[in-house]
C-alpha cells in the first residue's frame, strides 16, 4: 500500500540554527498539507499546496517557515531560525484532489523536532 | 469554523463495542463529519466520513445524528490496537482543510 514518506523521522537541532524537512506524497496525489502538532494537542495546519501552488498558508509564521513543492510532486518546509517554541512533530500528508470536503488525507509518519 | 466537541478520554473493555460521541451543534448543510485517529508516535489516519446518512466500513461505523448536531463512532468490538486519540472534524464547505481539535483518547482495557 502507497504511503507518504518524510524524513528526516527525528531532528534536534540548537536555537537559531536551519532545518529542513522533507516529505514524498503518495503518487499521484495533487493536494499536499503540512501540519505542526504540539505535545498534547491536535494538528494544526501550516500550509497547502495544490500541486506547486500554494493554496492554504494563512497559518505559515512567514518570518521564519517557508515551504515549497516546485515540481508539485515532493515538498520541503524550511525554518530559520529555529526557535525553542518550534518544538513539535511535523506532519505531512497528501489527498487525492481539491474537490468538495469528503477528501481524504493520507499522514505520514511525521518528523519530531527537538529546539534546545 | 464549525467546532466539534468531544469528551477528553473514554476507557472501554477489551472485545466490547465503544460509543465515542461527538457534538458539532453548529454544522452546516454541506459539512462532511470526519473521524481520524491517531495511534502512539504516528500520524493520524482516516477511520470514517459521513454526510447524512450512517455509514459503514470495515473500521467502523457512524451514527448521525437527523440534525446533524451529534455524531457517534462505533467501534464494534474493541481491541488493543483500536486505543489511540479519535478526533471528530468537521470539513469546510469548498475546502480540504482538517481543524483537529484535541479529540478523544480511548483507553482499552485489556
Amino acid at each position: 500500500e502507497a504511503e507518504v514518506a518524510q524524513s528526516p523521522r527525528y531532528k534536534i537541532t540548537e536555537k537559531s540554527q536551519a532545518v529542513a524537512f522533507w516529505c514524498d506524497p503518495i503518487s499521484g496525489h495533487a493536494t499536499l498539507y503540512w501540519y505542526r502538532q504540539i505535545l498534547g494537542q491536535g494538528p494544526e495546519l501550516l500550509v497547502q499546496f495544490q500541486d506547486e501552488s500554494v493554496v492554504d498558508d494563512s497559518q505559515l509564521p512567514k518570518d521564519r517557515f517557508s515551504a515549497e513543492r516546485l515540481k508539485g510532486v515532493d515538498s520541503t518546509l524550511k525554518i530559520q531560525p529555529a526557535e525553542l517554541g518550534d518544538s513539535a512533530m511535523y506532519l505531512c500528508a497528501s489527498s487525492p484532489f481539491l474537490s468538495g470536503s469528503a477528501d481524504t488525507q493520507y499522514f505520514g509518519p511525521g518528523t519530531r523536532l527537538t529546539v534546545l | 469554523d464549525a467546532k466539534t466537541t468531544q469528551p477528553n478520554s473514554m476507557e472501554s473493555n477489551e472485545e466490547e463495542p465503544v460509543h465515542l460521541p461527538c457534538n458539532h451543534s453548529t454544522i452546516s448543510g454541506t459539512d462532511y463529519i470526519h473521524w481520524y485517529r491517531q495511534l502512539p508516535s504516528q500520524g493520524p489516519e482516516y477511520v470514517i466520513h459521513g454526510l447524512t446518512s450512517n455509514v459503514n466500513n470495515r473500521m467502523a461505523s457512524l451514527a448521525i445524528a437527523e440534525d446533524r448536531k451529534s455524531s457517534t463512532l462505533i467501534l464494534h468490538r474493541a481491541t488493543l490496537r483500536d486505543a489511540a486519540v479519535y478526533y471528530c472534524i468537521l470539513s469546510r464547505t469548498g475546502a480540504n482543510n482538517l481543524f483537529f481539535g484535541t479529540g478523544t483518547r480511548l483507553t482499552v482495557i485489556p
